[in-house]
């Protein structure tokens, strides 16, 4: 049964800082990774998805990498802004039809 | 241009009730998930749809649960007799393909079961 976890579990930075949140997860054997945020009382919402295949992918001053032999996954946040906070999410994507399994999530605060 | 939406956002039942929550999924999104998020935990797959198909519902805790997409479109996530570990915030997903995607998510549905 895939595993997802995530480090840390919360993260208090001051505005400016580039940050790191980790993720981890047991089966190597993923279709996709993908990392979500979600502010409170709200939904997910999709940052980034690295297939199988890739290394990393990139989105504004968000990149995304993913090792899968050894399980891991890294989402790098530049210049954070304190509309950054939120839960960070990533999920492992364990079937070709989407199927996710999540960590437990990074509560991010971005202080000015 | 809709995203996904849910209803009701709240639910509050007393134990032994059945309760139904509606997930009304982006126009023409094959995929349909549900997941359950306990309180400060990620999301836990419940059931899959592709169109009207409940291709995986290995997720479902108990026969309790019980969800259906009769049309492709809207799904309904039924739990009978409800109980205090249901509790919980219910979220849908949908994508536009059948293979991996990028999931929408809805709102949630926050259940209180008393």
């Amino acid at each position: 049964k895939q595993e997802v976890t995530q480090i840390p579990a919360a993260l208090s930075v001051p505005e400016g800082e580039n940050l790191v949140l980790n993720c981890s997860f047991t089966d190597s054997a993923i279709y996709n990774l993908q990392w979500f945020r979600q502010d409170p009382g709200k939904g997910l919402t999709s940052l980034l998805l690295i297939q199988s295949s890739q290394r990393e992918q990139t989105s504004g001053r968000l990149n995304a990498s993913l090792d899968k032999s050894s399980g891991r996954s890294t989402l790098y946040i530049a210049a954070s802004q304190p509309g950054d906070s939120a839960t960070y999410l990533c999920a492992a994507g364990g079937t070709s039809y989407g199927k996710l399994t999540f960590g437990q999530g990074t509560i991010l605060t971005v202080h000015p | 241009g809709a995203g996904v939406s849910q209803s009701p956002r709240y639910k509050v039942a007393k134990r032994g009730q059945d309760v139904a929550l509606r997930c009304d999924p982006i126009s023409g999104h094959v995929s349909l998930f549900w997941y359950q998020q306990a309180l400060g935990q990620g999301p836990e797959f419940l059931t899959y749809f592709q169109n009207e198909a409940q291709l995986d519902k290995s997720g479902l805790p108990s026969d309790r649960f019980f969800a259906e997409r009769p049309e492709g479109s809207v799904s309904t996530l039924k739990i009978q007799r409800t109980q205090q570990e249901d509790s919980a915030v219910y979220l849908c997903a949908s994508s536009l393909t059948e293979v991996t995607d990028t999931q929408y998510f809805g709102p949630g549905t926050r259940l209180t079961v008393l």
